[in-house]
């Protein structure tokens, strides 16, 4: 069963900073927060993942608190292109391990 | 180029036949998934494979086989297909070792939309 709970859904205006949190109170040392997204009809994709250290690509932000027990992705600049279910998982990062997807947070970006 | 490819994207086929869905990878990945989505959209994991090695296997029906021919290829075959089937399969291929992030994300092919009538 998944280990993360989200808020099923949410809307941001395009242009604004979109920022998704996550819960995960159960999670071990030695597991990573991993944020995929599925816009609609195709394979999820990955966004970002981090272990207690805030990290940021070309992508998204993800903010990690001290504590791990909670997390937020943030999309610094939404685009109706963002709109899409967004999943947060946790998982260790060695060997192949299968993704755990919960019911995710459904984003929708309004012009 | 495709970094993983399914074919057929659909497949309508009827209760009782066989069917097969193809994956291939051209990431150079070690390990190649299989995971459906139900009409909930709830998305499980079913196999998969390291090196053509088989090792993950959810709680899958007999009737599901995945064969791995190589480490670029993941096909899964589907006998006496039921209703419950429809379903969009995914698959999806990772690094599992030796990767430079060490992130080792799975990347996920378009889908194959089965619909059993």
């Amino acid at each position: 069963d998944a280990k993360t709970t989200q808020p099923p859904s949410m809307d941001c205006a395009e242009g604004r900073a979109a920022n998704l949190p996550c819960n995960h109170s159960t999670i071990s040392g030695n597991e990573y927060v991993y944020w995929y997204r599925q816009i609609h009809s195709q394979g999820p994709q990955y966004i970002i993942h981090g272990l207690k250290n805030n990290e940021t690509n070309e992508m998204a932000s993800l903010i990690i608190t001290e504590d791990r027990k909670s997390s937020t992705l943030i999309l610094p600049h939404a685009t109706l292109r963002d709109t899409a279910v967004y999943y947060c998982i946790v998982r260790v990062i060695q060997g192949a391990q299968k993704l755990v997807f919960g019911q995710g947070t459904r984003l929708t970006i309004n012009p | 180029d495709t970094a993983v490819s399914q074919t057929p994207k659909y497949l309508v086929t009827q209760m009782g036949n066989d069917k097969s869905i193809k994956c291939e990878q051209n990431l150079g990945h070690d390990t190649m998934y299989w995971y459906k989505q139900d009409s909930k959209k709830f998305l499980k994991i079913m196999f998969s494979y390291n090196n053509k090695e088989l090792i993950i296997n959810e709680t899958v029906p007999n009737r599901f086989s995945p064969k791995s021919p190589d480490k670029a290829h993941l096909n899964l075959h589907i006998n006496s297909l039921e209703l419950g089937d429809s379903a969009v399969y995914f698959c999806a291929s990772s690094r599992t070792q030796g990767g430079a992030s060490g992130a080792y994300e799975q990347y996920f092919g378009p889908g194959t939309r089965l619909t059993v009538t």
